[in-house]
């Protein structure tokens, strides 16, 4: 157990749907990534929150969004999804305030769009 | 933009052996870190090894070590005597250290198979 917690494990849903992915950080850490990882684009990085602010944005659609909680989880919510949307959605956690932390990753959500 | 590039998509060792994985990156920055990732069939992602730009020493954890070529931009992972368990995929990382940003950009990944 990584410290950092991914729900649910799996999903299915149809196209056009909407889901919520959530993630609770590895106690202490204040920085949340999210990271898509799919089969040609290998991982990519969705966006950043540190202490309930957005921080970085990186390949994030539009159809996506995320936000930090005052206890520090994040959800990432997935809207009007497409076939493409399919992949596996990683959050991962790092203190911040050092420099040369990795990040804990979760075990990831699984995400099958049909 | 940072780029990261594993060359190796696949690559194969004997069990005890030892085997190399490539890593290049691309940047204009003096100062970032560098990381090797491995995730099991179970689709963890798992720090296996960490590397500072600036320092000159090669980072070793066990069995798993580094030649870390600044000039060249090149950051290989080296696995000895591999274990079965070190069966996985295995992900090359740059972190910068500027611009208020802490992500990390991977590089597509070297599967690794160990042969009993």
């Amino acid at each position: 157990d990584s410290g950092v917690t991914q729900t649910p494990k799996h999903l299915i849903t149809a196209t056009g749907q909407r889901v919520t992915l959530r993630c609770s950080p590895r106690s202490g850490d204040l920085s949340v990534y999210w990271y898509q990882q799919s089969l040609d684009q290998g991982l990519q990085f969705l966006i950043q929150y540190y202490n309930g602010e957005e921080r970085a944005k990186g390949n994030i659609l539009e159809r996506f969004s995320a936000q930090q909680f005052p206890d520090l989880h994040s959800e990432l919510n997935l809207s009007s999804l497409e076939l493409g949307d399919s992949a596996l959605y990683f959050c991962a956690s790092s203190p911040d305030t050092g420099r040369d932390y990795g990040y804990t990753f979760g075990s990831g959500t699984r995400l099958t769009v049909v | 933009a940072q780029t990261v590039t594993q060359s190796q998509p696949e690559m194969s060792v004997q069990e005890a052996e030892t085997v190399t994985l490539s890593c290049t990156y691309d940047t204009s920055e003096s100062d970032y870190y560098l990381f090797w990732y491995k995730q099991p069939p179970s689709r963890q992602m798992i720090l296996v090894i960490r590397q500072e730009a600036y320092k000159q020493q090669n980072a070793t954890e066990n069995r798993f070590s580094v030649n870390f070529q600044k000039a060249a931009k090149s950051f290989s992972l080296k696995i000895s005597d591999s274990q079965l368990g070190d069966a996985a995929m295995y992900f090359c990382a740059y972190k910068s250290t500027q611009g208020g940003s802490e992500k990390l950009v991977f590089g597509k990944g070297t599967k690794l198979t160990v042969n009993p």
